[in-house]
């Protein structure tokens, strides 16, 4: 069975700081998806990032960035020089390339402070 | 602008009236699926479908039907709602397709429907 496990409940960092994200999965597949969403205080998911199993390149975009590795079955984010407007709830989500359905991690709520 | 929509947005009823909430989707979408956010759990399925008349369970099912009669529209009906069902509902829609020899993935989420009954 598929699972996404998210370990950081809660983060507080001040701003300007850096901080990561942590993401673990455990899946059988060899053809999986990882996604990261953002939902901020108005309730909707906004999608950060979609990374397929067979690309193992870490992205940057902005201020973010990612960290894919296979070989500890991690998908770590890292967002550099906080910013208020980050406080958010954070998920991270994995779904198989043969159905729909998507496994949710149960979300880092992160706050950031002025 | 390609983007799935949800009705309504914020709803307040009360225990045993049966409720609709509409998604519609207009990008041709073959998937659809219906997932609720509790404090705590993070995002659960509902139920998905994945074409015209082809609806299965997801993992919290229990208290809620679907139905998929035409591509673009996937209402989640409460027949008897009750005070567990409380929740913030997330209709999505998504593709698979192969391009550059490989296959992707996009999802689409919906703003969300807050309902709460009492």
């Amino acid at each position: 069975a598929q699972k996404v496990t998210q370990a950081q409940t809660e983060i507080s960092v001040v701003e300007k700081e850096d901080v990561t994200l942590d993401c673990v999965y455990e899946t059988r597949d060899t053809t999986y998806y990882l996604f990261w969403y953002k939902q901020p205080p108005s309730g909707e998911l906004v999608f950060l990032i979609r990374r397929n199993s067979f690309d193992e390149q870490n992205e940057i975009s902005g201020r973010y960035s990612w960290n894919f590795q296979k070989s500890t079955s991690s998908f770590n984010f890292t967002i550099t020089a906080s910013q208020v407007v980050d406080s958010a709830v954070y998920f991270c989500a994995l779904t198989l390339g043969r159905d729909d359905k998507i496994i949710f991690g149960k979300g880092t709520r992160l706050h950031i402070l002025p | 602008e390609a983007q799935v929509t949800q009705n309504p947005r914020y709803l307040i009823t009360v225990t045993g009236k049966k409720l609709t909430v509409t998604c519609s989707q207009n990008m041709n979408h073959e998937y659809m699926s219906w997932y609720r956010q509790d404090p705590g759990l993070g995002l659960r399925q509902i139920y998905y479908s994945m074409n015209v008349e082809v609806t299965d369970k997801g993992d919290v099912p229990e208290g809620y039907k679907v139905s998929r009669k035409e591509k673009r529209n996937f209402p989640l009906i409460l027949e008897s709602p009750s005070p567990n069902q409380t929740s913030l509902y997330f209709c999505a829609s998504s593709l698979f397709y192969t391009r550059g020899g490989g296959t992707h993935n996009e999802q689409f989420f919906g703003p969300g429907t807050r309902l709460t009954v009492l």
